[in-house]
C-alpha cells in the first residue's frame, strides 16, 4: 500500500500569512494527489484535485502543487475561515485510497 | 444538487451487525464509484470501502472479512453491511462520491456508528 505523510501534523499562523502544507508518498504518484479541508464537527470538502486543479468556488489563495513523491497545498494570505484541518489523499494506486494523517491549522 | 444522505448508525455491543445506508440525489447514482470513508473522533480519514459501477468491490485490512459493501441502482441506494463489529470501528461514516476525476467530490453529512460494551 502507497503511504501518504502530511508535514506538519499541526501548524499556528496568523490572518495574512502565507502558509505550506507538505505531502509525501512512499513511491511515485505522478499527480493523483488530492487535498480535502475539514473545519471542526464538518463534512471534509474537496479543494483541490490531480494535485494542482482547484476545485470550482475555491478561492485562488488555495494552490496544489507537486508530482512523483512531494506535493504541496499553499494558502497564499489566510483568512479567519481557513482555519481547518487539511488532508491530503493518493487516488493513484487503489485500494485502498490512502488518506495523510492530517495536518491542523490553528490561529496564532 | 448531487446529494448524499447516510442512515442506520447507532450503538451496538461488540460482536454485533449493522447496516449502514446511503441515498443518494440529484445526479446518476449508477454512473459514480461510491465509497464509504470514517472518521474516529479526533482523528483523520481513513477509508473503508468502494463499489464500481459494475458492482466490483474493495475493502481495507481493517474491514476485510468483515464488512460487504453494496448498491441497489433502481433505488439509488448505498448500502454497507457490518458485521463482527469491533471497538475499533467506532467513528462517523461518511458515504462519498468519486468524481471522474478520481476524487471524493460529494460527503454525505455522516452517521455515528458506537461500539461499545
Amino acid at each position: 500500500d502507497i503511504q501518504m505523510t502530511q508535514s506538519p501534523s499541526s501548524l499556528s499562523a496568523s490572518v495574512g500569512d502565507r502558509v505550506t502544507i507538505t505531502c509525501r508518498a512512499s513511491q511515485s504518484i505522478i499527480t493523483y494527489l488530492n487535498w480535502y479541508q475539514q473545519k471542526p464537527g464538518k463534512v471534509p470538502k474537496l479543494l483541490i484535485y490531480a494535485a494542482s486543479s482547484l476545485v470550482s468556488g475555491v478561492p485562488s489563495r488555495f494552490s496544489g502543487s507537486g508530482s512523483g513523491t512531494y506535493f504541496t497545498l499553499t494558502i497564499s494570505s489566510l483568512q479567519p475561515e481557513d482555519f481547518a484541518s487539511y488532508f491530503c489523499q493518493q487516488s493513484y494506486s487503489r485500494p485502498p485510497y490512502t488518506f495523510g494523517q492530517g495536518t491542523k491549522l490553528e490561529i496564532k | 444538487e448531487a446529494q448524499l444522505v447516510e442512515s442506520g448508525g447507532g450503538l451496538m455491543q461488540p460482536g454485533g451487525s449493522l447496516r449502514l445506508s446511503c441515498a443518494a440525489s440529484g445526479f446518476t447514482f449508477s454512473s459514480y464509484d461510491m465509497h464509504w470513508v470514517r472518521q474516529a473522533t479526533g482523528k483523520g480519514l481513513e477509508w473503508v470501502s468502494a463499489i464500481g459501477t459494475a458492482g466490483d468491490t474493495y475493502y481495507s485490512g481493517s474491514v476485510k472479512g468483515r464488512v460487504t459493501i453494496s448498491r441497489e441502482n433502481g433505488k439509488n441506494l448505498l448500502l454497507l453491511q457490518m458485521n463482527g463489529l469491533r471497538v475499533g470501528d467506532t467513528a462517523v461514516y461518511y458515504c462519498v462520491r468519486e468524481s471522474q476525476g478520481d476524487a471524493f467530490d460529494i460527503w454525505g453529512q455522516g452517521t455515528v456508528v458506537t461500539v461499545s460494551s
